[in-house]
């Protein structure tokens, strides 16, 4: 079965510095992939960024840069300069590429991230 | 401006009624679908549609119904079978590709339920 897993409920960051939130995953299928959305207080949920298991190259956009390391299934999230508007929870999700791609996302607890001014 | 809309943003329930929560979308997505979370966790996955007049059951279907007659909409009642229903429902849509790489899922603002 798919499952993602966020083991840090809370995390502290001062700002202007860089964070890495954690995310571990297992499948058994061979093209997977891999999403971070945030979700403000106020609810909504935001796409981040999103890699691909065959990329060979990790995903940047802007600050945002996704840590994939496909042999020890982790995606971590790094977040650089960090601001206070970062403040929010962020979610890391899954989902199957390919012949089987339903556009099911399956997604993990979250990670609460708490920059200090 | 393209986007998601769910109404209302907040919801409440009597014991035994169904209640309806709207979700519509004018981004040309084919795919839609209703997630539930529940405070401090992550989303599951009720129902999703891939197309017009076909709808699939995700991890939490029971106590929940879906329609798609139209390509931008996707309705979610949570019936009276539903008996712990106080939870924060999101609505997304998607492009789908049916072979290759996956398209990231765009959210509505989403809708607080609550039992009175």
């Amino acid at each position: 079965a798919q499952k993602i897993t966020q083991t840090q409920p809370g995390m502290f960051v001062q700002e202007k510095e860089a964070v890495t939130l954690d995310c571990t995953y297992d499948t058994s299928d061979p093209s997977y992939g891999l999403f971070w959305y945030k979700q403000p207080s106020s609810g909504e949920m935001i796409f981040l960024i999103y890699q691909g298991s065959y990329d060979q190259q990790n995903a940047t956009e802007g600050r945002y840069s996704l840590n994939f390391q496909k042999a020890r299934k982790s995606a971590n999230l790094v977040i650089s300069a960090s601001q206070l508007g970062d403040s929010a929870m962020y979610f890391c999700a899954m989902s199957p590429d390919g012949s089987s791609n339903t556009g099911k996302l399956i997604f993990g607890q979250g990670t609460t991230l708490q920059v200090k001014p | 401006d393209g986007g998601i809309t769910q109404s209302p943003k907040y919801l409440f329930r009597k014991e035994g009624q169904n209640v309806t929560l709207s979700c519509e979308q004018n981004l040309n997505h084919d795919a839609m679908y209703w997630y539930r979370q529940d405070p401090g966790q992550g989303l599951r996955l009720i129902y999703y549609s891939q197309i017009v007049n076909d709808f699939q059951k995700g991890d939490i279907a029971e106590g929940y119904s879906v329609s798609r007659e139209k390509k931008e909409s996707f309705p979610l009642t949570v019936t009276s079978a539903q008996k712990n229903p106080t939870a924060f429902y999101l609505c997304a849509s998607s492009i789908v590709l049916f072979s290759g790489h996956n398209q990231p899922q765009h959210f509505g603002d989403g809708t607080r339920l609550s039992i009175l």
